[in-house]
């Protein structure tokens, strides 16, 4: 079964700084993976997606993600962290059937 | 802005109603979800639905029960709520599926007392 895997709970960062989330992930075939963020009392927006081509994948809102098959990994990752950024973020896997399965989500807070 | 709207946004029942949670989107997709948020953040998919007239369950096991009668409408039913069943629920509709991106209602907050 595909799965995806985040390792913390919680991600603590200074404003400015650079940020990192991070995701592994566990399937069998090629993984299709994305990133979804989710603010207060909101639903989740799409943030980037990785299905095929290169590595590097880059999203809204001045994020990027890394994709690393040799380490089964799908990092997201800011070069400078703003205190808007603050949120819960999700990892997620195509699943089969075209259906979305996600982590158990890591709270971002950025520190002014 | 998202067009798939949900309601109630919040929702506090006592043991044994009969709830229906409101989940309809206005972008003529045919691929609706509902997901199931623990207070501890993880989602998990409990019904989809491909189409009108198309309904599934999820990996998670749910008491619940959806049905798609008309392809702007996704209503999630509980016909005995349970404090159990208190938790945040999310819907979401896809033109394509998962790999062209979801967009997801702003959720329900159930709390059954």
């Amino acid at each position: 079964a595909q799965s995806v895997a985040q390792p913390e709970d919680q991600v603590n960062v200074a404003e400015g700084n650079p940020l990192t989330v991070k995701c592994t992930y566990s399937v069998s075939g090629n993984p299709y993976l994305f990133w979804y963020v989710q603010y207060p009392n909101r639903g989740l927006q799409f943030l980037l997606k990785y299905i095929t081509g290169d590595n590097l994948v880059k999203g809204s809102y001045g994020f990027e993600a890394e994709f690393n098959k040799s380490q089964t990994s799908f990092h997201l990752k800011k070069p400078s962290a703003l205190v808007s950024d603050s949120a819960l973020y999700f990892c997620a896997v195509e699943g089969g059937a075209n259906n979305l399965f996600f982590g158990t989500g890591t709270r971002l807070t950025v520190i002014p | 802005e998202a067009d798939i709207y949900q309601t109630p946004r919040y929702l506090v029942i006592g043991t044994g109603k009969k709830i229906t949670l409101e989940c309809s989107q206005t972008m003529g997709h045919d691929k609706m979800y509902w997901y199931q948020q623990d207070p501890g953040m993880e989602l998990h998919l409990i019904h989809y639905s491909y189409g009108v007239n198309s309904t599934e369950k999820g990996d998670l096991s749910s008491e619940s029960t959806v049905s798609r009668i008309r392809t702007e409408h996704f209503p999630l039913t509980l016909e005995s709520a349970r404090p159990s069943h208190t938790s945040q629920y999310l819907c979401a509709s896809s033109e394509k599926g998962a790999f062209y991106g979801y967009t997801f209602g702003s959720g329900t907050r159930l709390t059954v007392v």
